[in-house]
């Protein structure tokens, strides 16, 4: 079974301070991750995702993400934040490849103090 | 141009009550989804369709149907409505590549159907 954990419910950060958003994972096979944004009353938005390669991934927004295996970890990261990055973050794993569902994270709420 | 979108936005009924949520992509993808998204902002799969066959059918009441005419399209229908039925539903839309063409793909999300069952 796969399953995907963000510990932090909000996180709070001072706009133009860097933001870590965490995730861990926990799949069988290989694990396929992806964030999403989403803004009040609106659909989830595609941020990033890893599926193989270079550990490190760069998305939209100026953010990225580091794919960690030794710590089964995903965590969404921006060098300097905006008022506007204020919105839930869902991380999401999928196991292996073909018809498989992905599991959502519970979200954390990312709050941009100006 | 809207990618997915879903009809109505906001549905309004009584218990026992059946409804349904339309959904539609222009994006050609050959996977489509619905999400429940509860009140706690957890969100859930409920079905999964490609090129209109079920592949995913999670842990859902069959009060749950949903049908699929054609790759584009993806609708749900709700029969006999219950307080606990209340959530944002979301659609959302998925093309698989194979490994030579960059693996699994993000999905794109509608804009959520928020149900309210009085």
């Amino acid at each position: 079974a796969q399953s995907v954990a963000q510990p932090e419910d909000q996180v709070n950060v001072a706009e133009g301070n860097p933001l870590t958003v965490k995730c861990t994972y926990s799949v069988s096979g290989n694990p396929y991750l992806f964030w999403y944004v989403q803004y009040p009353n609106r659909g989830l938005q595609f941020l990033l995702k890893y599926i193989t390669g270079d550990n490190l991934v760069k998305g939209s927004y100026g953010f990225e993400a580091e794919f960690n295996k030794s710590q089964t970890s995903f965590h969404l990261k921006k060098p300097s934040a905006l008022v506007s990055d204020s919105a839930l973050y869902f991380c999401a794993v999928r196991d292996g490849w073909g018809y498989q569902k992905v599991t959502f994270g519970t979200g954390t709420k990312l709050q941009v103090i100006p | 141009d809207t990618a997915v979108s879903q009809t109505p936005k906001y549905l309004v009924t009584q218990m026992g009550n059946d409804k349904s949520i339309k959904c539609e992509q222009n994006l050609g993808h050959d996977t489509m989804y619905w999400y429940k998204q509860d009140s706690k902002k957890f969100l859930k799969i409920m079905f999964s369709y490609n090129n209109k066959e079920l592949i995913i059918n999670e842990t859902v009441p069959n009060r749950f149907s949903p049908k699929s005419p054609d790759k584009a399209h993806l609708n749900l229908h709700i029969n006999s409505l219950e307080l606990g039925d209340s959530a944002v539903y979301f659609c959302a839309s998925s093309q698989d590549w194979g490994w030579d063409r960059g693996g699994p793909n993000e999905q794109f999300f509608g804009p959520g159907t928020r149900l309210t069952v009085l």
